[in-house]
């Protein structure tokens, strides 16, 4: 069993569409949560980070995270054509190296 | 444009045959992280710096695979004897500081493509 566990989709969703993105992971022992976006044949950049459970918000970008059920979300809102990209959900305990989960590929249509 | 750069972009190369890949990272990041992407699947961790020094070597898949870095700057993953199963993308990231107790960003560079045929 994968650390990290994220549907690789696609989804597909038209324009204006919330979109919610979810990992679930088993290490009880990650602290730090973020969600990276990656254009294709680019690397990935990060998007909202989250330390330990709860909410955070930036813009149209909620991420929230449920360490009693290991279970991390990101939500988009008023979906548009250019958020069309993977989404990487990754996470550690603190110390250095990122867990990744396998990115689920999201396509906003116009 | 101070991000982390990578090269070559892309690498073709035939079984068999030594490659090495190179990253720069962000100036002043002392931390350095090599991961690779495998077609359809998430990035695996593959080797972290701190400064000149490879605390956590962890990730690398076999003794096929090095990495080095000097001056705190530059670092070179080197893929000995390539098989078909290497073909992948190598990315690199760079971040301020070890991330000890507090987590610091890691800023990704475009990766190199790796072909081995």
């Amino acid at each position: 069993q994968k650390e990290v566990e994220q549907d690789p989709g696609p989804l597909s969703v038209p324009e204006g569409a919330i979109v919610s993105l979810n990992c679930t992971y088993s290490n009880s022992a990650f602290q730090y949560f973020m969600w990276y976006r990656q254009y294709s044949r680019k690397g990935p950049e990060l998007l909202m980070y989250t330390y330990s459970s709860g909410n955070k918000e930036d813009g149209r970008f909620t991420a929230q995270v449920d360490k009693s059920s290991k279970y991390i979300s990101l939500f988009i809102r008023d979906s548009q054509p250019s958020d069309s990209a993977t989404y990487l959900c990754a996470m550690n305990t603190g110390f250095q190296k990122l867990v990744f989960g396998t990115g689920t590929r999201l396509l906003v249509s116009p | 444009g101070a991000g982390v750069s990578q090269s070559p972009s892309n690498k073709v190369t035939e079984k068999g045959k030594d490659v090495e890949l190179r990253c720069d990272p962000i100036s002043g990041h002392t931390a350095l992280y090599w991961y690779r992407q495998r077609l359809g699947q998430g990035l695996e961790f593959l080797i972290y710096f701190q400064g000149n020094s490879a605390p956590d070597k962890s990730g690398l898949p076999s003794d096929r695979f090095s990495a080095e870095r000097t001056g705190e700057s530059v670092s070179t993953l080197t893929i000995q004897r390539t098989q078909q199963e290497d073909s992948a993308v190598y990315l690199c990231a760079s971040s301020s500081r070890t991330g000890g107790l507090h987590q610091e960003t890691q800023y990704f560079g475009p990766g190199t493509r790796l072909l081995v045929l």
